[in-house]
């Protein structure tokens, strides 16, 4: 069936300092990616997505490229600040209505 | 920004009792959402609504469990009979069509809900 690994948290680094979490997935067919952010006390939101294989999807500075090969979909920032202290969560969602996501990944960053 | 919103933001309940909880989702959304969240745990897909029935719903989503969209703006997510094991973050969610490969779901904040 359809999954999702995502590296275990948490990740905590120095501002400034680059970063990576890791996420693979499981699919039968070509899913669509999604990287999906939560703020303290806040819902799930959009990050970026990517639909099909080799797109990148980016935004506010994060990167995430849809690799069919290596079945996956690595969140990237080259310099990380205090306010993207969040839990980060990689999903997919394969030709039905239901997302199936990792269990998120907290990152912590320091100033 | 539009957005969703649930209530309440957490309930604590006892075994066995009926719990009730609302989301408003974005007014030009056609499809809705409830997502579970057990602590430390993956986020997982409950159910999705469309066009006043459901459209898809996983193992989890058994007979203690209903949704119903009442009037033009809430969703509601009933469980009947609450067990210890209920005890999660519920996420509401909707999205405005669906077009494959594209479609975007906008979350709520959650509802903590706590069995005693």
């Amino acid at each position: 069936g359809n999954s999702v690994t995502q590296m275990e948290g948490p990740v905590t680094l120095s501002e400034e300092a680059f970063l990576t979490i890791n996420c693979t997935y499981t699919a039968t067919g070509y899913p669509s990616l999604f990287w999906y952010v939560q703020y303290p006390g806040e819902g799930l939101q959009l990050l970026l997505k990517a639909t099909k294989a080799d797109d990148k999807g980016s935004n506010k500075g994060f990167e995430a490229t849809y690799r069919k090969e290596t079945t996956s979909f690595h969140l990237e920032k080259g310099s990380v600040q205090v306010s993207d202290s969040a839990v980060y969560f990689c999903a997919l969602r394969a030709g039905t209505y239901k997302y199936i996501f990792g269990t998120g990944t907290r990152l912590k960053v320091l100033a | 920004e539009p957005e969703v919103t649930q209530t309440p933001s957490h309930q604590v309940t006892q075994m066995g009792q009926e719990v009730i909880l609302r989301c408003v989702p974005i007014s030009n959304h056609l499809y809705f959402y409830w997502y579970r969240q057990i602590l430390g745990q993956k986020v997982e897909f409950l159910v999705s609504f469309y066009n006043n029935e459901i459209s898809e719903k996983s193992e989890i989503f058994d007979d203690q469990f209903s949704v119903e969209r009442p009037d033009g703006s809430n969703f509601t997510l009933k469980i009947r009979s609450t067990k210890l094991e209920d005890s999660a973050m519920y996420f509401c969610a909707s999205s405005e069509y669906r077009v494959e490969g594209a479609n975007v779901l906008t979350f709520g904040a959650g509802s903590r809900l706590t069995v005693l």
